[in-house]
């Protein structure tokens, strides 16, 4: 497989701080996606973003491909951003297997 | 907006017990997808399927099997529940994979197996 690893594992922040959430990844991806569980457990799809930045409101993200590694940035973070973010990829030549990272944990505090 | 749907929110089964798992979409996603969940491992890939009778494995496929007889319905089967199946089970769909579609997740069921 591929491995994916997330950092950090928990953050704490306080509302209207900013965080960067990292995905590193050990082989070549066709696919590389962000998403955010809330704590109801449901999972919504952020990004997809092989490569090059995106934003999308207070949240942008970066993936280098070439140096297999993704970033999450929440800029002024609100209560509303808690949960576990999730990056997912799929393996070059391998479609239909996404491979999850273990997920960063964020509690927003008011 | 898509919508994937899951049998339930919690589950209690017995050991040794048959457990059905559901999941509906209403897209016409060609790709369907179990996962199960548990912490400090992320989402783990039981199996997954392309179409309607097709399926293969993913990384954690022992004690489970599924079946997909209608595109938008893909079942998950636990033949015999034991406890280290406890878990919460996530279905997701998606179209075809040419590396430009998101993959959208139902609710999940969290399963305990006593």
């Amino acid at each position: 497989g591929i491995q994916v690893e997330q950092s950090p594992p928990d953050l704490i922040l306080q509302e209207g701080a900013n965080s960067t959430l990292r995905c590193n990844f050990s082989d070549s991806v066709n696919n590389l996606q962000w998403f955010h569980q809330n704590p109801w457990g449901q999972l919504i799809n952020l990004f997809y973003i092989p490569s090059g930045t995106k934003q999308n409101g207070r949240l942008s993200a970066t993936t280098v491909a070439t140096e297999r590694y993704s970033l999450l940035y929440i800029s002024s973070s609100q209560t509303t951003d808690s949960g576990v973010y999730f990056c997912a990829v799929e393996r070059r030549y391998n479609f239909n297997k996404f491979y999850f990272g273990s997920g960063t944990k964020l509690n927003v505090k008011p | 907006d898509v919508k994937v749907t899951q049998s339930s929110r919690y589950l209690v089964k017995r050991t040794g017990e048959k457990v059905f798992l559901e999941c509906v979409q209403d897209m016409d996603h060609e790709n369907m997808f179990w996962y199960r969940q548990d912490p400090g491992l992320g989402l783990r890939l039981i199996y997954f399927s392309y179409d309607v009778k097709m399926k293969e494995k993913g990384d954690i496929p022992e004690g489970y099997s599924v079946s997909r007889e209608k595109k938008e319905r893909f079942s998950l089967i636990l033949e015999s529940a034991s406890t280290n199946q406890t878990s919460m089970y996530l279905c997701a769909s998606s179209l075809p994979t040419g590396g430009t579609d998101t993959q959208y997740f139902g609710p999940g069921t969290r399963l305990t197996v006593l």
